[in-house]
């Protein structure tokens, strides 16, 4: 079983750019979640993708924006960055079974610095 | 508002010594609790989750309680490899759907 795997481990962006993140989901998983996590603190929840359709977001600007491919993979992307953009990004992945209930794998982040 | 905290934000334990980590939440409507262990720089490592009131599991050192307003992960006899920032999450439902609020986390050392 592939747990869940992110791309790229490491990026430097200036003010203003554009940046893709990228998130290869575990095998069978349907749903798709993305965090931001700023350093020493926990996880905020940016939004969720469900069967290619977005399912849930948390308190983020449009310029925050995804997508979830057929094979579950996902992308995140963040337009106009912002110094405060500067945070590891986490996707969690997860089976979301009739009842709604589930649990999240994490993959291991990718590292934004904003500069 | 839906909201998390946890304390003590940092607790220092030797070996073997048992105590707890406390997550309080206020939600509007909880579908799910859960705990993870996370270790820096790298991705928060899933523990638990738990559904209603009164549920317990329990995961080698590591137990987890579920009351209508908060939670508990019990370690016993902690080992060093222990060491690590414990993170408590809600799972809720609002009108934008599916929202996942997670709290600041717990940094635990456990000294040899």
């Amino acid at each position: 079983e592939t747990g869940v795997t992110q791309s790229p481990t490491h990026l430097i962006k200036t003010r203003g750019q554009q940046v893709t993140l990228r998130c290869s989901s575990q095998s069978g998983h349907n749903t798709v979640s993305w965090y931001q996590q700023a350093l020493g603190q926990g996880p905020q929840f940016i939004f969720q993708y469900y069967r290619e359709e977005e399912n849930g977001r948390g308190n983020f600007p449009p310029r925050f924006s995804g997508l979830q491919f057929p094979n579950y993979s996902s992308e995140l992307n963040v337009n106009a960055l912002e110094l405060d953009d500067s945070a590891l990004y986490l996707c969690a992945s997860s089976l979301r079974g009739l009842a709604g209930k589930y649990e999240q794998y994490f993959g291991p982040g990718t590292r934004l610095t904003v500069t | 508002e839906d909201q998390v905290t946890q304390s003590p934000e940092a607790l220092r334990l030797q070996e073997g010594e048992s105590s707890s980590l406390n997550c309080s939440y206020t939600v509007s409507g909880l579908r799910g609790l859960f705990w993870y262990r996370q270790d820096p720089g790298k991705g928060p490592e899933f523990l638990f989750t738990l559904y209603s009131a009164g549920e317990e599991k329990e995961k080698e050192r590591l137990k987890a309680t579920l009351t209508k307003k908060e939670s508990f992960l019990h370690i016993t006899a902690p080992k060093p490899e222990d060491s690590a920032t414990y993170l408590c999450a809600v799972q809720v439902e609002d009108n934008y759907g599916q929202n996942f609020v997670f709290g600041p986390g717990t940094r635990l050392s456990v000294l040899p």
